[in-house]
């Protein structure tokens, strides 16, 4: 059964830094891109990060790029995100999730199919 | 980066049909998913593409699009549809990622 497993949430000060960690199982980790995507809350879901299944290239959401650091240890079967200069903005659930891609009659369709239940980052004094 | 915009809240009776809609420019060139949220849980994917259903989801849920405007359809609301659904979808010309700003359903 594939699974994804976060790990590493907690209460963090501001301008601390946190990593988050995301273990897959049941499925090849690396034929597969990985997202990290947030809930505040009160707020709704926002994406935070990508990473392709060969750590060869990274996006980044405006709110986060220059602050948070994504990467992947494949033979780890693991997805990281690093957190640095946090502030309360951050506070929020964390997610991973497994990116999937199909092309059909030359429509490129993308989504996220599979998703882990999360770990919450606090940042607060 | 694009932006897509749902209603913020919509109601529905039970057994009846709702619509939620998500407007974007991205949605001009991507498809877009939508993602079923109860408090507690993680997001499930319950549509993708053109009107693609993952295993496991039931076929009251559906999905269509046209232009700039894609819309989920639950058909025959049961009590445990009442949730936050979001729409997702990949930015134009990038390989950022964008949600939309949700809906909650309320089933009466």
């Amino acid at each position: 059964e594939v699974h994804l497993v976060e790990s590493g949430g907690g209460l963090v000060q501001p301008g601390g830094s946190l990593t988050v960690s995301c273990e897959a199982s049941g499925f090849s980790f690396s034929n597969y891109a990985m997202h990290w995507v947030r809930r505040a809350p009160g707020k709704g879901l926002v994406w935070v990060s990508r990473i392709e299944n060969d750590g060869s290239s990274t996006s980044y959401a405006d709110s986060v790029r220059g602050r948070f650091t994504i990467s992947r240890d494949n033979a780890k079967n693991t997805l990281y995100l690093q957190m640095d200069s946090l502030g309360g903005e951050d506070t929020a659930v964390y997610y991973c999730t497994r990116d999937e891609w199909e092309v059909i009659q030359s429509d490129y369709i993308y989504y996220m199919d599979v998703w882990g239940k999360g770990t919450s980052v606090i940042v607060s004094s | 980066s694009s932006e897509l915009t749902q209603d913020t809240a919509v109601s529905v009776a039970l057994g009846q049909t709702v619509t939620i809609t998500c407007q974007g420019d991205s949605l001009k060139t991507y498809y877009a998913s939508w993602y079923q949220q109860t408090p507690g849980q993680a997001p499930l994917l319950v549509i993708y593409g053109k009107n693609s259903r993952p295993s496991g989801i039931p076929g009251r849920f559906s999905g269509s699009s046209s232009g700039n405007t894609a819309s989920l359809t639950i058909t025959g609301a049961l009590s445990e549809d009442e949730a936050d659904y979001y729409c997702s979808s990949r930015d134009t010309n990038s390989d950022r990622y964008v949600f939309g700003t949700g809906t909650k359903v309320t089933v009466l």
